[in-house]
């Protein structure tokens, strides 16, 4: 257990609606990491956030964005859902803004009918 | 720009055979890199990191990997396959980037261990 927990694990939902993805980072870890993974593409970085502010993006689609709140968990949000976002997400997490160590969640499967 | 380049879709070995998988490195500065697992359903766990230290870096369950720089590799090797270390391994370098950082990922190698 990596201890950064990510809900749901599966969500099944149709074109052109919106999800949100959660990730709970590990005690006391300030940067979280959003990632992508589908068969064609292989592990995507999609986006980070340290301390609650946006840090970096990657190949992150407008459609999508991200938050991450005082808490620090954060959100992945997901609209306009289109069949090639179909994929596996995951989150990561390290304690600083660079990953000497990043730990994975067990990610969630989005599939879009 | 740092990438990594992991060479072979899938190995195959069998049980108690080595185990060596591939990873070529670029980058114009010293690097920082990783070997994660991803077993079936499951999130990337990390097997172990290179930051710079000793070349000879040794992970969980008997992994262990050799930086060497003439080579730009950092290949991954167990003496001892195990059924059980059936998995997709990727490599990942650490790319700077604004003012933060990313792990950029290998395509993956998956693991196929025969009894």
């Amino acid at each position: 257990d990596s201890g950064v927990t990510q809900t749901p694990k599966h969500l099944i939902t149709a074109t052109g609606q919106r999800v949100t993805l959660r990730c709970s980072p590990r005690s006391g870890d300030l940067s979280v990491y959003w990632y992508q993974q589908s068969l064609d593409q292989g592990l995507q970085f999609l986006i980070h956030y340290y301390n609650g502010e946006e840090r970096a993006k990657g190949n992150i689609l407008e459609r999508f964005s991200a938050q991450q709140f005082p808490d620090l968990h954060s959100e992945l949000n997901l609209s306009s859902l289109e069949l090639g976002d179909s994929a596996l997400y995951f989150c990561a997490s390290s304690p600083r803004q660079g990953p000497t160590e990043a730990f994975f969640g067990q990610g969630t499967r989005l599939t879009v009918v | 720009a740092q990438s990594v380049t992991q060479l072979g879709s899938h190995v195959s070995v069998s049980e108690g055979a080595l185990v060596l998988l591939r990873c070529n490195y670029s980058s114009s500065v010293p690097p920082y890199l990783f070997w994660y697992v991803q077993y079936p359903n499951q999130g990337l766990q990390l097997l172990l990191k290179y930051t710079s230290a000793a070349t000879l870096v040794k992970g969980i369950n008997g992994f262990e990997a050799e930086f060497k720089k003439s080579e730009t590799s950092f290949h991954l090797t167990k003496p001892s396959a195990h059924m059980s270390d059936a998995a997709e391994y990727f490599c990942a370098v650490r790319r700077q980037m604004d003012s933060s950082y990313k792990l950029i990922f290998g395509s993956g190698t998956r693991l196929l261990v025969r009894p």
